[in-house]
């Protein structure tokens, strides 16, 4: 059972538009955690939300976590190349971190 | 440079043949976890570690074993390894509510 369902699960766009990525659950996380991946490598963390309706912002990456704790999002203002990566929710349950299956995003010039 | 280091980065095994996968980390973070990623599967958590001497199974921990006897390493041992093992496995290590260090996978093979 997937206790987090990210949508879409592949986005192709150019370079310039923007984007958002959800991530949805019946269940309610302590917090979540936003990670990207490129091939070959392991994730990286861009943010950790612990409040309902907490936002964060990182450069043109914007994340927000729901009031209920249940889902996030993350919007991405004017995608470049470098954005390109998958992109992964993961939702903390101590002590345990459950993993999206992730969003691939291809940002092409 | 500290992080998480995990060796090896490429593995070939036979269907049947046992093998540890390395996981050392040197951060002194207490939890530590090991995740295979599969095409379309997203990472799923087969053991993990909220110290030493502490382990406890994930989502998949079948055919997988795990040991924390320091607060460093955390190696996965495959006990007679099988075609669908085939995956890209990582570790990771964070400490308290911080996110995860994970290290750079290693993609193993099973014939």
């Amino acid at each position: 059972t997937q206790l987090l369902e990210q949508s879409p699960q592949f986005l192709s766009i150019q370079e310039g538009e923007n984007l958002t990525v959800y991530c949805n659950s019946s269940s309610v996380f302590s917090s979540l955690q936003w990670y990207r991946q490129e091939p070959g490598e392991g994730p990286v963390l861009l943010v950790t939300v612990v409040t309902g309706g907490e936002v964060k912002k990182l450069k043109r990456l914007t994340f927000q976590f729901g009031d209920a704790r249940k889902d996030s999002s993350l919007h991405i203002t004017a995608a470049q190349p470098g954005d390109t990566g998958l992109y992964l929710c993961a939702g903390v349950l101590p002590p345990k971190l459950n993993f999206g299956k992730g969003t691939s995003l291809l940002v092409t010039p | 440079n500290a992080g998480v280091t995990q060796t090896p980065k490429f593995q070939v095994l036979k269907t049947g043949q046992s093998m540890t996968l390395q996981c050392a980390q040197d951060m002194n973070h207490e939890y530590m976890s090991w995740y295979r990623q599969d095409p379309g599967m997203g990472l799923r958590l087969i053991h993990y570690s909220v110290g030493a001497g502490i382990t406890d199974q994930g989502e998949v921990p079948n055919g997988y074993n795990v040991s924390r006897s320091t607060t460093e390493d955390f190696p996965l041992r495959l006990l007679s390894a099988a075609p669908s093992q085939t995956s890209v496995y990582f570790c990771a290590s964070r400490q308290g509510a911080d996110g995860y260090t994970f290290g750079s996978g290693t993609r193993l093979t099973v014939v």
